[in-house]
């Protein structure tokens, strides 16, 4: 069966400090990729997807970069944080027809102060 | 792009109560997706429509797009705690699924059942 790995669980980085959370995937190959954000525990907003190693595109504008090095490794980076980078991260991934929507992982929570 | 609305934003029953949350697409909704997440927890899939008058049921939750295919409810009878949380509902923007899973997700709505 298809599982999703997040981490980590919580982090707590001081402004200006790099970022980097990861995602895998197991039990499936060439999945699209999502990196979401989600505010105050309400909407999410799409940050990055890819449909495949080395394809990102990018929803927003931000101080935020994604990178997909292998085929089930979705990594969500920054080289400095702002405070309005907190916020819950889901990373999710999809394959074929949306029939059951996305799956996605368990989230980060990421405090910056 | 699209946008989903939902309501209420926040909801308070007790324990036992029925209830129906709402989401109203501003375009037509090819793909509806209903979620449940518990705080601090990621996203669990509940159900997805797809035609217009579709309905579909899974324990005491049905959740139903009209027949215009913009507005989608889920309804819950006789609520317990364990349906607590947020429930969102996410669109697939483009028709056929071909936005690459790219869904547009509504504001969201906490449910709280107080036993």
């Amino acid at each position: 069966s298809q599982t999703i790995h997040q981490w980590p669980a919580t982090l707590v980085q001081p402004v200006g400090s790099p970022l980097s959370l990861e995602c895998t995937v197991e039990g499936t190959s060439n999945p699209n990729l999502y990196w979401y954000r989600q505010a105050a525990g309400r909407g999410l907003q799409l940050l990055f997807y890819s449909v495949g190693i080395g394809q990102i595109s990018s929803e927003v504008p931000q101080n935020l970069s994604a990178s997909r090095p292998q085929d089930r490794q979705f990594i969500l980076s920054s080289k400095k944080l702002l405070l309005s980078d907190s916020g819950f991260y889901l990373c999710a991934w999809s394959f074929g027809p949306l029939t059951e929507g996305y799956t996605f992982g368990s989230g980060t929570r990421l405090t910056v102060v | 792009s699209q946008e989903l609305e939902q309501s209420p934003q926040s909801l308070i029953v007790q324990e036992g109560k029925n209830l129906t949350i709402n989401c109203t697409s501003s375009k037509t909704l090819y793909g509806l997706y209903w979620y449940k997440q518990k705080y601090g927890e990621g996203l669990i899939f509940l159900m997805m429509l797809q035609k217009g008058g579709e309905e579909k049921s899974h324990e005491k939750i049905t959740a139903k797009l009209d027949e215009k295919k913009q507005q989608s409810s889920l309804h819950i009878t006789a609520s317990q705690p364990s349906h607590a949380g947020i429930y969102l509902c996410g669109a697939d923007p483009l028709a056929g699924g071909t936005s690459y899973g790219k869904l547009t997700f509504g504001q969201g709505t906490i449910l709280t059942v107080h036993p």
